[in-house]
């Protein structure tokens, strides 16, 4: 049963544009979540995280939204550019459970491309 | 530069012959992991490591051990390998794995085919 959920396996966008990933979740203890880039042969790469207290982070062209209500976030970028293409994992955590271990639980990731 | 290290990057081996994969960080960090990554799966944990002498299982443990005499190291062994361990594994680690804040920081990951 998949928590974090990318319904979008892939995503194509012009230069210059708007790219918007979406990600939803079900567990409603997950209190931070943060994106990854992955690029091929490679392994992921932190990009940008929310806190559950927060609606809103933004570190230069990339923000990321959550609604909590919605059980949803959503990272845009802005503009877009042919060096983001690659496949961005949504991952959730919901804190120290017994093992002290800050478990991510993760999204099967979207693909973006964007082309010149 | 900061970096984690995973060695081989590519492996094909048959069934039932021992095999370790190395992880290896030189940021001091103290907790390290390892996931493996298939399709229509995602990327699942196996194993974590709090700090040296200190390792615990994830949500797919079975089939795999993994040791941590020093920190800077853990390498994942599977002792006979199995078709179903076909996959892509990543190695992790983050200053102390205790702070919600603190971003994992990935190897290149090894691609094993188990025939």
């Amino acid at each position: 049963d998949q928590q974090v959920k990318q319904n979008s396996p892939s995503l194509s966008v012009q230069e210059g544009r708007i790219s918007i990933l979406n990600c939803d979740y079900t567990n409603s203890m997950f209190d931070y979540f943060l994106w990854y880039k992955k690029y091929p042969a490679e392994g992921p790469t932190f990009l940008i995280s929310i806190s559950s207290i927060k609606d809103k982070n933004e570190d230069g062209r990339f923000t990321v939204f959550l609604n909590k209500s919605a059980k949803h976030l959503s990272l845009h970028i802005v503009p877009s550019q042919p060096g983001d293409s690659a496949v961005y994992f949504c991952a959730a955590s919901r804190g120290l459970n017994a093992g002290n271990n800050r478990k991510l639980i993760w999204g099967l990731g979207t693909s973006l491309a964007v082309n010149p | 530069e900061a970096q984690v290290t995973q060695n081989p990057r590519y492996l094909i081996t048959v069934t039932g012959k021992k095999l370790t994969v190395t992880c290896s960080q030189n940021m001091n960090h103290e907790y390290m992991s390892w996931y493996r990554q298939d399709p229509g799966l995602g990327l699942r944990q196996i194993y974590y490591s709090m700090n040296v002498e200190v390792t615990d299982k994830g949500d797919v443990p079975e089939g795999y051990k993994v040791s941590r005499k020093e920190k800077r190291n853990f390498p994942l062994i599977l002792e006979s390998p199995s078709p179903n361990q076909t996959s892509l594994y990543f190695c992790a680690s983050s200053p102390s794995g205790l702070s919600r804040q603190e971003t994992q920081y990935f190897g290149p990951g090894t691609r094993l085919l188990v025939l």
